[in-house]
């Protein structure tokens, strides 16, 4: 059971690049999001999902994308990638509906620098 | 509006000694609040959680947290700090409430915790 899985772990872009964050869950988990982590900030929300087709905007989605074509992937897409989208970005999981007691399940994590 | 405050960004404490890290809240139903722990270079990892009944709950490594309707507190503690310990921490809410956003997080900006031995 690997949980939850980020690809890549490390990458850097420059300024205009694109790059798909690839994230995968075993555990059947209906709802999916991405957050990004940036020093002092916290954890913010970028996009999530609450299933299969499904994806919703959150904290912070401008300059990202997202799909879930199957249930145990959520992508997070950057189409034209600025400085200010370097970060660390999480993924997580989590079970249950809209007011679930559950847990989310983060990824390890991926460290993206945009030069 | 949901939010999380944790208001010290760092705690420093020594091996042995009782910790506390602190965390309110505010939203607008019924909460939900969680604790996870973050060392370096890794994702988040849960610790405890509180939903409801006692507001005393027991979560990994020996931690426990404090629910505290009154203050809008939900106070992470161990009775005797490790070394090991020394990581960052994140409080967070889910609100039940009626017009919450689909049962999203709302995370505090963290607490470097640093036990020195």
């Amino acid at each position: 059971n690997a949980g939850v899985t980020q690809t890549p772990k490390f990458r850097v872009l420059k300024t205009g690049q694109s790059m798909t964050l690839l994230c995968a869950q075993d555990m059947n988990h209906e709802y999916m999001y991405w957050y990004r982590q940036d020093p002092g900030m916290g954890l913010r929300l970028i996009h999530y999902s609450v299933g299969e087709g499904t994806t919703a905007k959150g904290e912070v989605p401008d300059g990202y994308n997202v799909s879930r074509l199957k249930k145990q992937n959520f992508l997070l897409g950057l189409e034209s990638a600025a400085p200010s989208q370097t970060s660390v970005y999480f993924c997580a999981s989590q079970s249950g509906g809209q007011s679930s007691y559950n847990e989310q399940f983060f990824g390890p994590g991926t460290r993206l620098t945009v030069l | 509006a949901q939010s999380v405050a944790q208001p010290e960004d760092q705690v420093n404490v020594a091996e042995g000694n009782p910790l506390t890290v602190k965390c309110t809240y505010s939203v607008s139903g019924n909460p939900y609040l969680f604790w996870y722990v973050q060392y370096p270079n890794r994702g988040l990892q849960f610790l405890l959680k509180y939903i409801t009944g006692d507001n005393l709950v027991k979560g990994s490594y020996g931690f426990e947290a404090e629910f505290n309707k009154s203050q809008t507190s939900f106070h992470l503690k161990k009775p005797s700090a490790l070394v090991s310990d020394s990581a960052l921490y994140f409080c967070a809410v889910r609100d039940t409430g009626r017009g919450s956003t689909l049962g999203r997080l709302y995370f505090g900006r963290g607490t470097q915790l640093t036990v020195w031995p």
